[in-house]
């Protein structure tokens, strides 16, 4: 059983340039959250998609914005990109109801240069 | 608002020893889960127990325990008989449950070292 997978990896892109990262849930699971996690700090919340809609939001400009597709699978666009955008952006995926934990993917490591 | 605050901004440890991270947080919400987390250099984060606000007993998973003082809103994971494969970042996290909402707050973490 594949846990929740992350593409790419890594990923350098140019100041105002546009990124979409790619993230498919561990099977069974309905609801995808997205976390950026600056360097020495504990991740934060970007938002997260059930039902291919965004239903909570964290502090982040709309350059963040993202989609959920009907296979549960999600992706995370960010536009004019600026250079404290560098981070690793995470993953995480878990049912809809109940008090069962998230399983994040291994993250995406964005440079901004 | 919900805030997480992990104070031990790095422990050392031998191995074969036990050791305590802590974590300590607030929330207004009646019911609420505590998660901790491992992230090794590899980056992904890796579940290691959960303690619901309304759970009696501690939680335990193998060799990890979660110490729940519910009044003293703290939250301390340990671990007994460390392993080298232990050295890693530790993160204490939280949401509210009986929401739709599972947006999780952490901690800015703790890095354990361990040593032989």
């Amino acid at each position: 059983d594949a846990g929740v997978t992350q593409s790419p990896t890594h990923l350098i892109k140019t100041r105002g340039q546009q990124v979409t990262l790619r993230c498919s849930p561990k099977s069974g699971h309905d609801t995808v959250s997205w976390y950026q996690q600056a360097l020495g700090q504990g991740p934060q919340f970007i938002f997260q998609y059930y039902e291919e809609e965004e239903r909570q939001r964290g502090n982040f400009p709309d350059r963040f914005s993202g989609h959920q597709f009907p296979n549960y699978s999600s992706e995370l666009n960010v536009n004019a990109l600026l250079l404290g955008d560098s981070a690793l952006y995470l993953c995480a995926s878990s049912y809809s109801t109940g008090t069962t934990e998230a399983f994040f993917g291994q993250g995406t490591r964005l440079t901004v240069v | 608002a919900q805030k997480i605050t992990q104070t031990q901004p790095g422990m050392f440890v031998q191995e074969k020893e036990a050791v305590t991270l802590d974590c300590t947080y607030d929330t207004s919400d009646q019911s609420y889960g505590l998660f901790w987390y491992k992230q090794p250099s590899s980056g992904e984060m890796i579940f290691l127990i959960y303690q619901g606000s309304y759970d009696e007993q501690n939680a335990t998973e193998g060799r990890y325990s979660l110490n729940f003082q519910k009044a003293r809103k703290s939250a301390n994971l340990v671990i007994s008989a460390s392993q080298l494969g232990d050295s890693a970042m530790y993160f204490c996290a939280m949401r509210p449950l009986n929401t739709g909402f599972q947006k999780l707050v952490f901690g800015t973490g703790t890095r354990l070292l361990v040593s032989p």
